[in-house]
């Protein structure tokens, strides 16, 4: 069965410096997301993609996050300086059609910032 | 923002018995509904949905019901098999394509 596949599965990071969190998407899959879930706490949307831009955001999602899908089968998260908060599973997703039909989510990362 | 919420942060159930989760939202712009299962160290894994212009939906041993009026709703599992053990959220969506806000989740045991 087709997955997403999210790498690495642990990043440890010292706090101000950046990460890029790496996801393979399906690969007929048109939409993309980025969630989080901070230890303890509920899974959140931090951002959506489509067609190649932005479709929605979150407030989390500040200038210090950025999406890019580089090479049209990697989808990445880049964090440009880290803060302490910032540690949680983060969880890449892909969808065929939108939400409504289900996504399919990645392993996801554990990022902690030290 | 507490416009899913999961009031059971776990249930605990006999195997073969019927598991009941429930689900209350807030927003009425919500339009689909999503069941979402997780095992520890893995990402959450799409079970059933359910539309606003539906009632029911049934997949299996998996039925979510919706009643609207009541902003609620839930899901069985029948029966319920120790497989089945894990963190249970229930999602919603209010437009195509669009984020999924998740509830808590609650937390199932089946005991064999």
């Amino acid at each position: 069965e087709p997955e997403v596949t999210q790498t690495p599965s642990h990043q440890v990071t010292q706090m101000g410096q950046e990460v890029i969190l790496r996801c393979v998407p399906i690969s007929n899959h048109l939409y993309f997301y980025w969630y989080r879930q901070i230890l303890g706490q509920k899974v959140e949307f931090l951002v959506s993609f489509y067609n190649n831009e932005i479709s929605e955001k979150s407030e989390i999602f500040d200038d210090q996050f950025s999406v890019e899908r580089p090479d049209g089968s990697n989808f990445t998260l880049k964090i440009r300086s880290t803060k302490l908060e910032d540690s949680a599973m983060y969880f890449c997703a892909s969808s065929v059609l939108g939400s409504n039909y289900g996504y399919t989510f990645g392993s996801g990362t554990r990022l902690t910032v030290v | 923002d507490q416009q899913v919420k999961q009031n059971s942060p776990s249930l605990s159930v006999q195997e073969g018995r019927i598991s009941i989760l429930n689900c209350d939202y807030t927003n009425s712009m919500f339009d689909y509904f999503l069941w979402y299962k997780k095992y520890p160290a893995e990402g959450p894994t799409f079970l059933i949905s359910i539309s606003s212009i539906k009632d029911k939906n049934e997949d299996g041993r998996f039925t979510v019901f919706l009643n609207k009026s009541a902003k609620h709703l839930s899901l069985h599992i029948v029966p319920s098999q120790p497989g089945d053990s894990a963190v249970y959220f229930c999602a919603a969506s209010g437009e195509y394509g669009n984020k999924l806000v998740f509830g808590a989740g609650t937390i199932l045991r089946v005991k064999s």
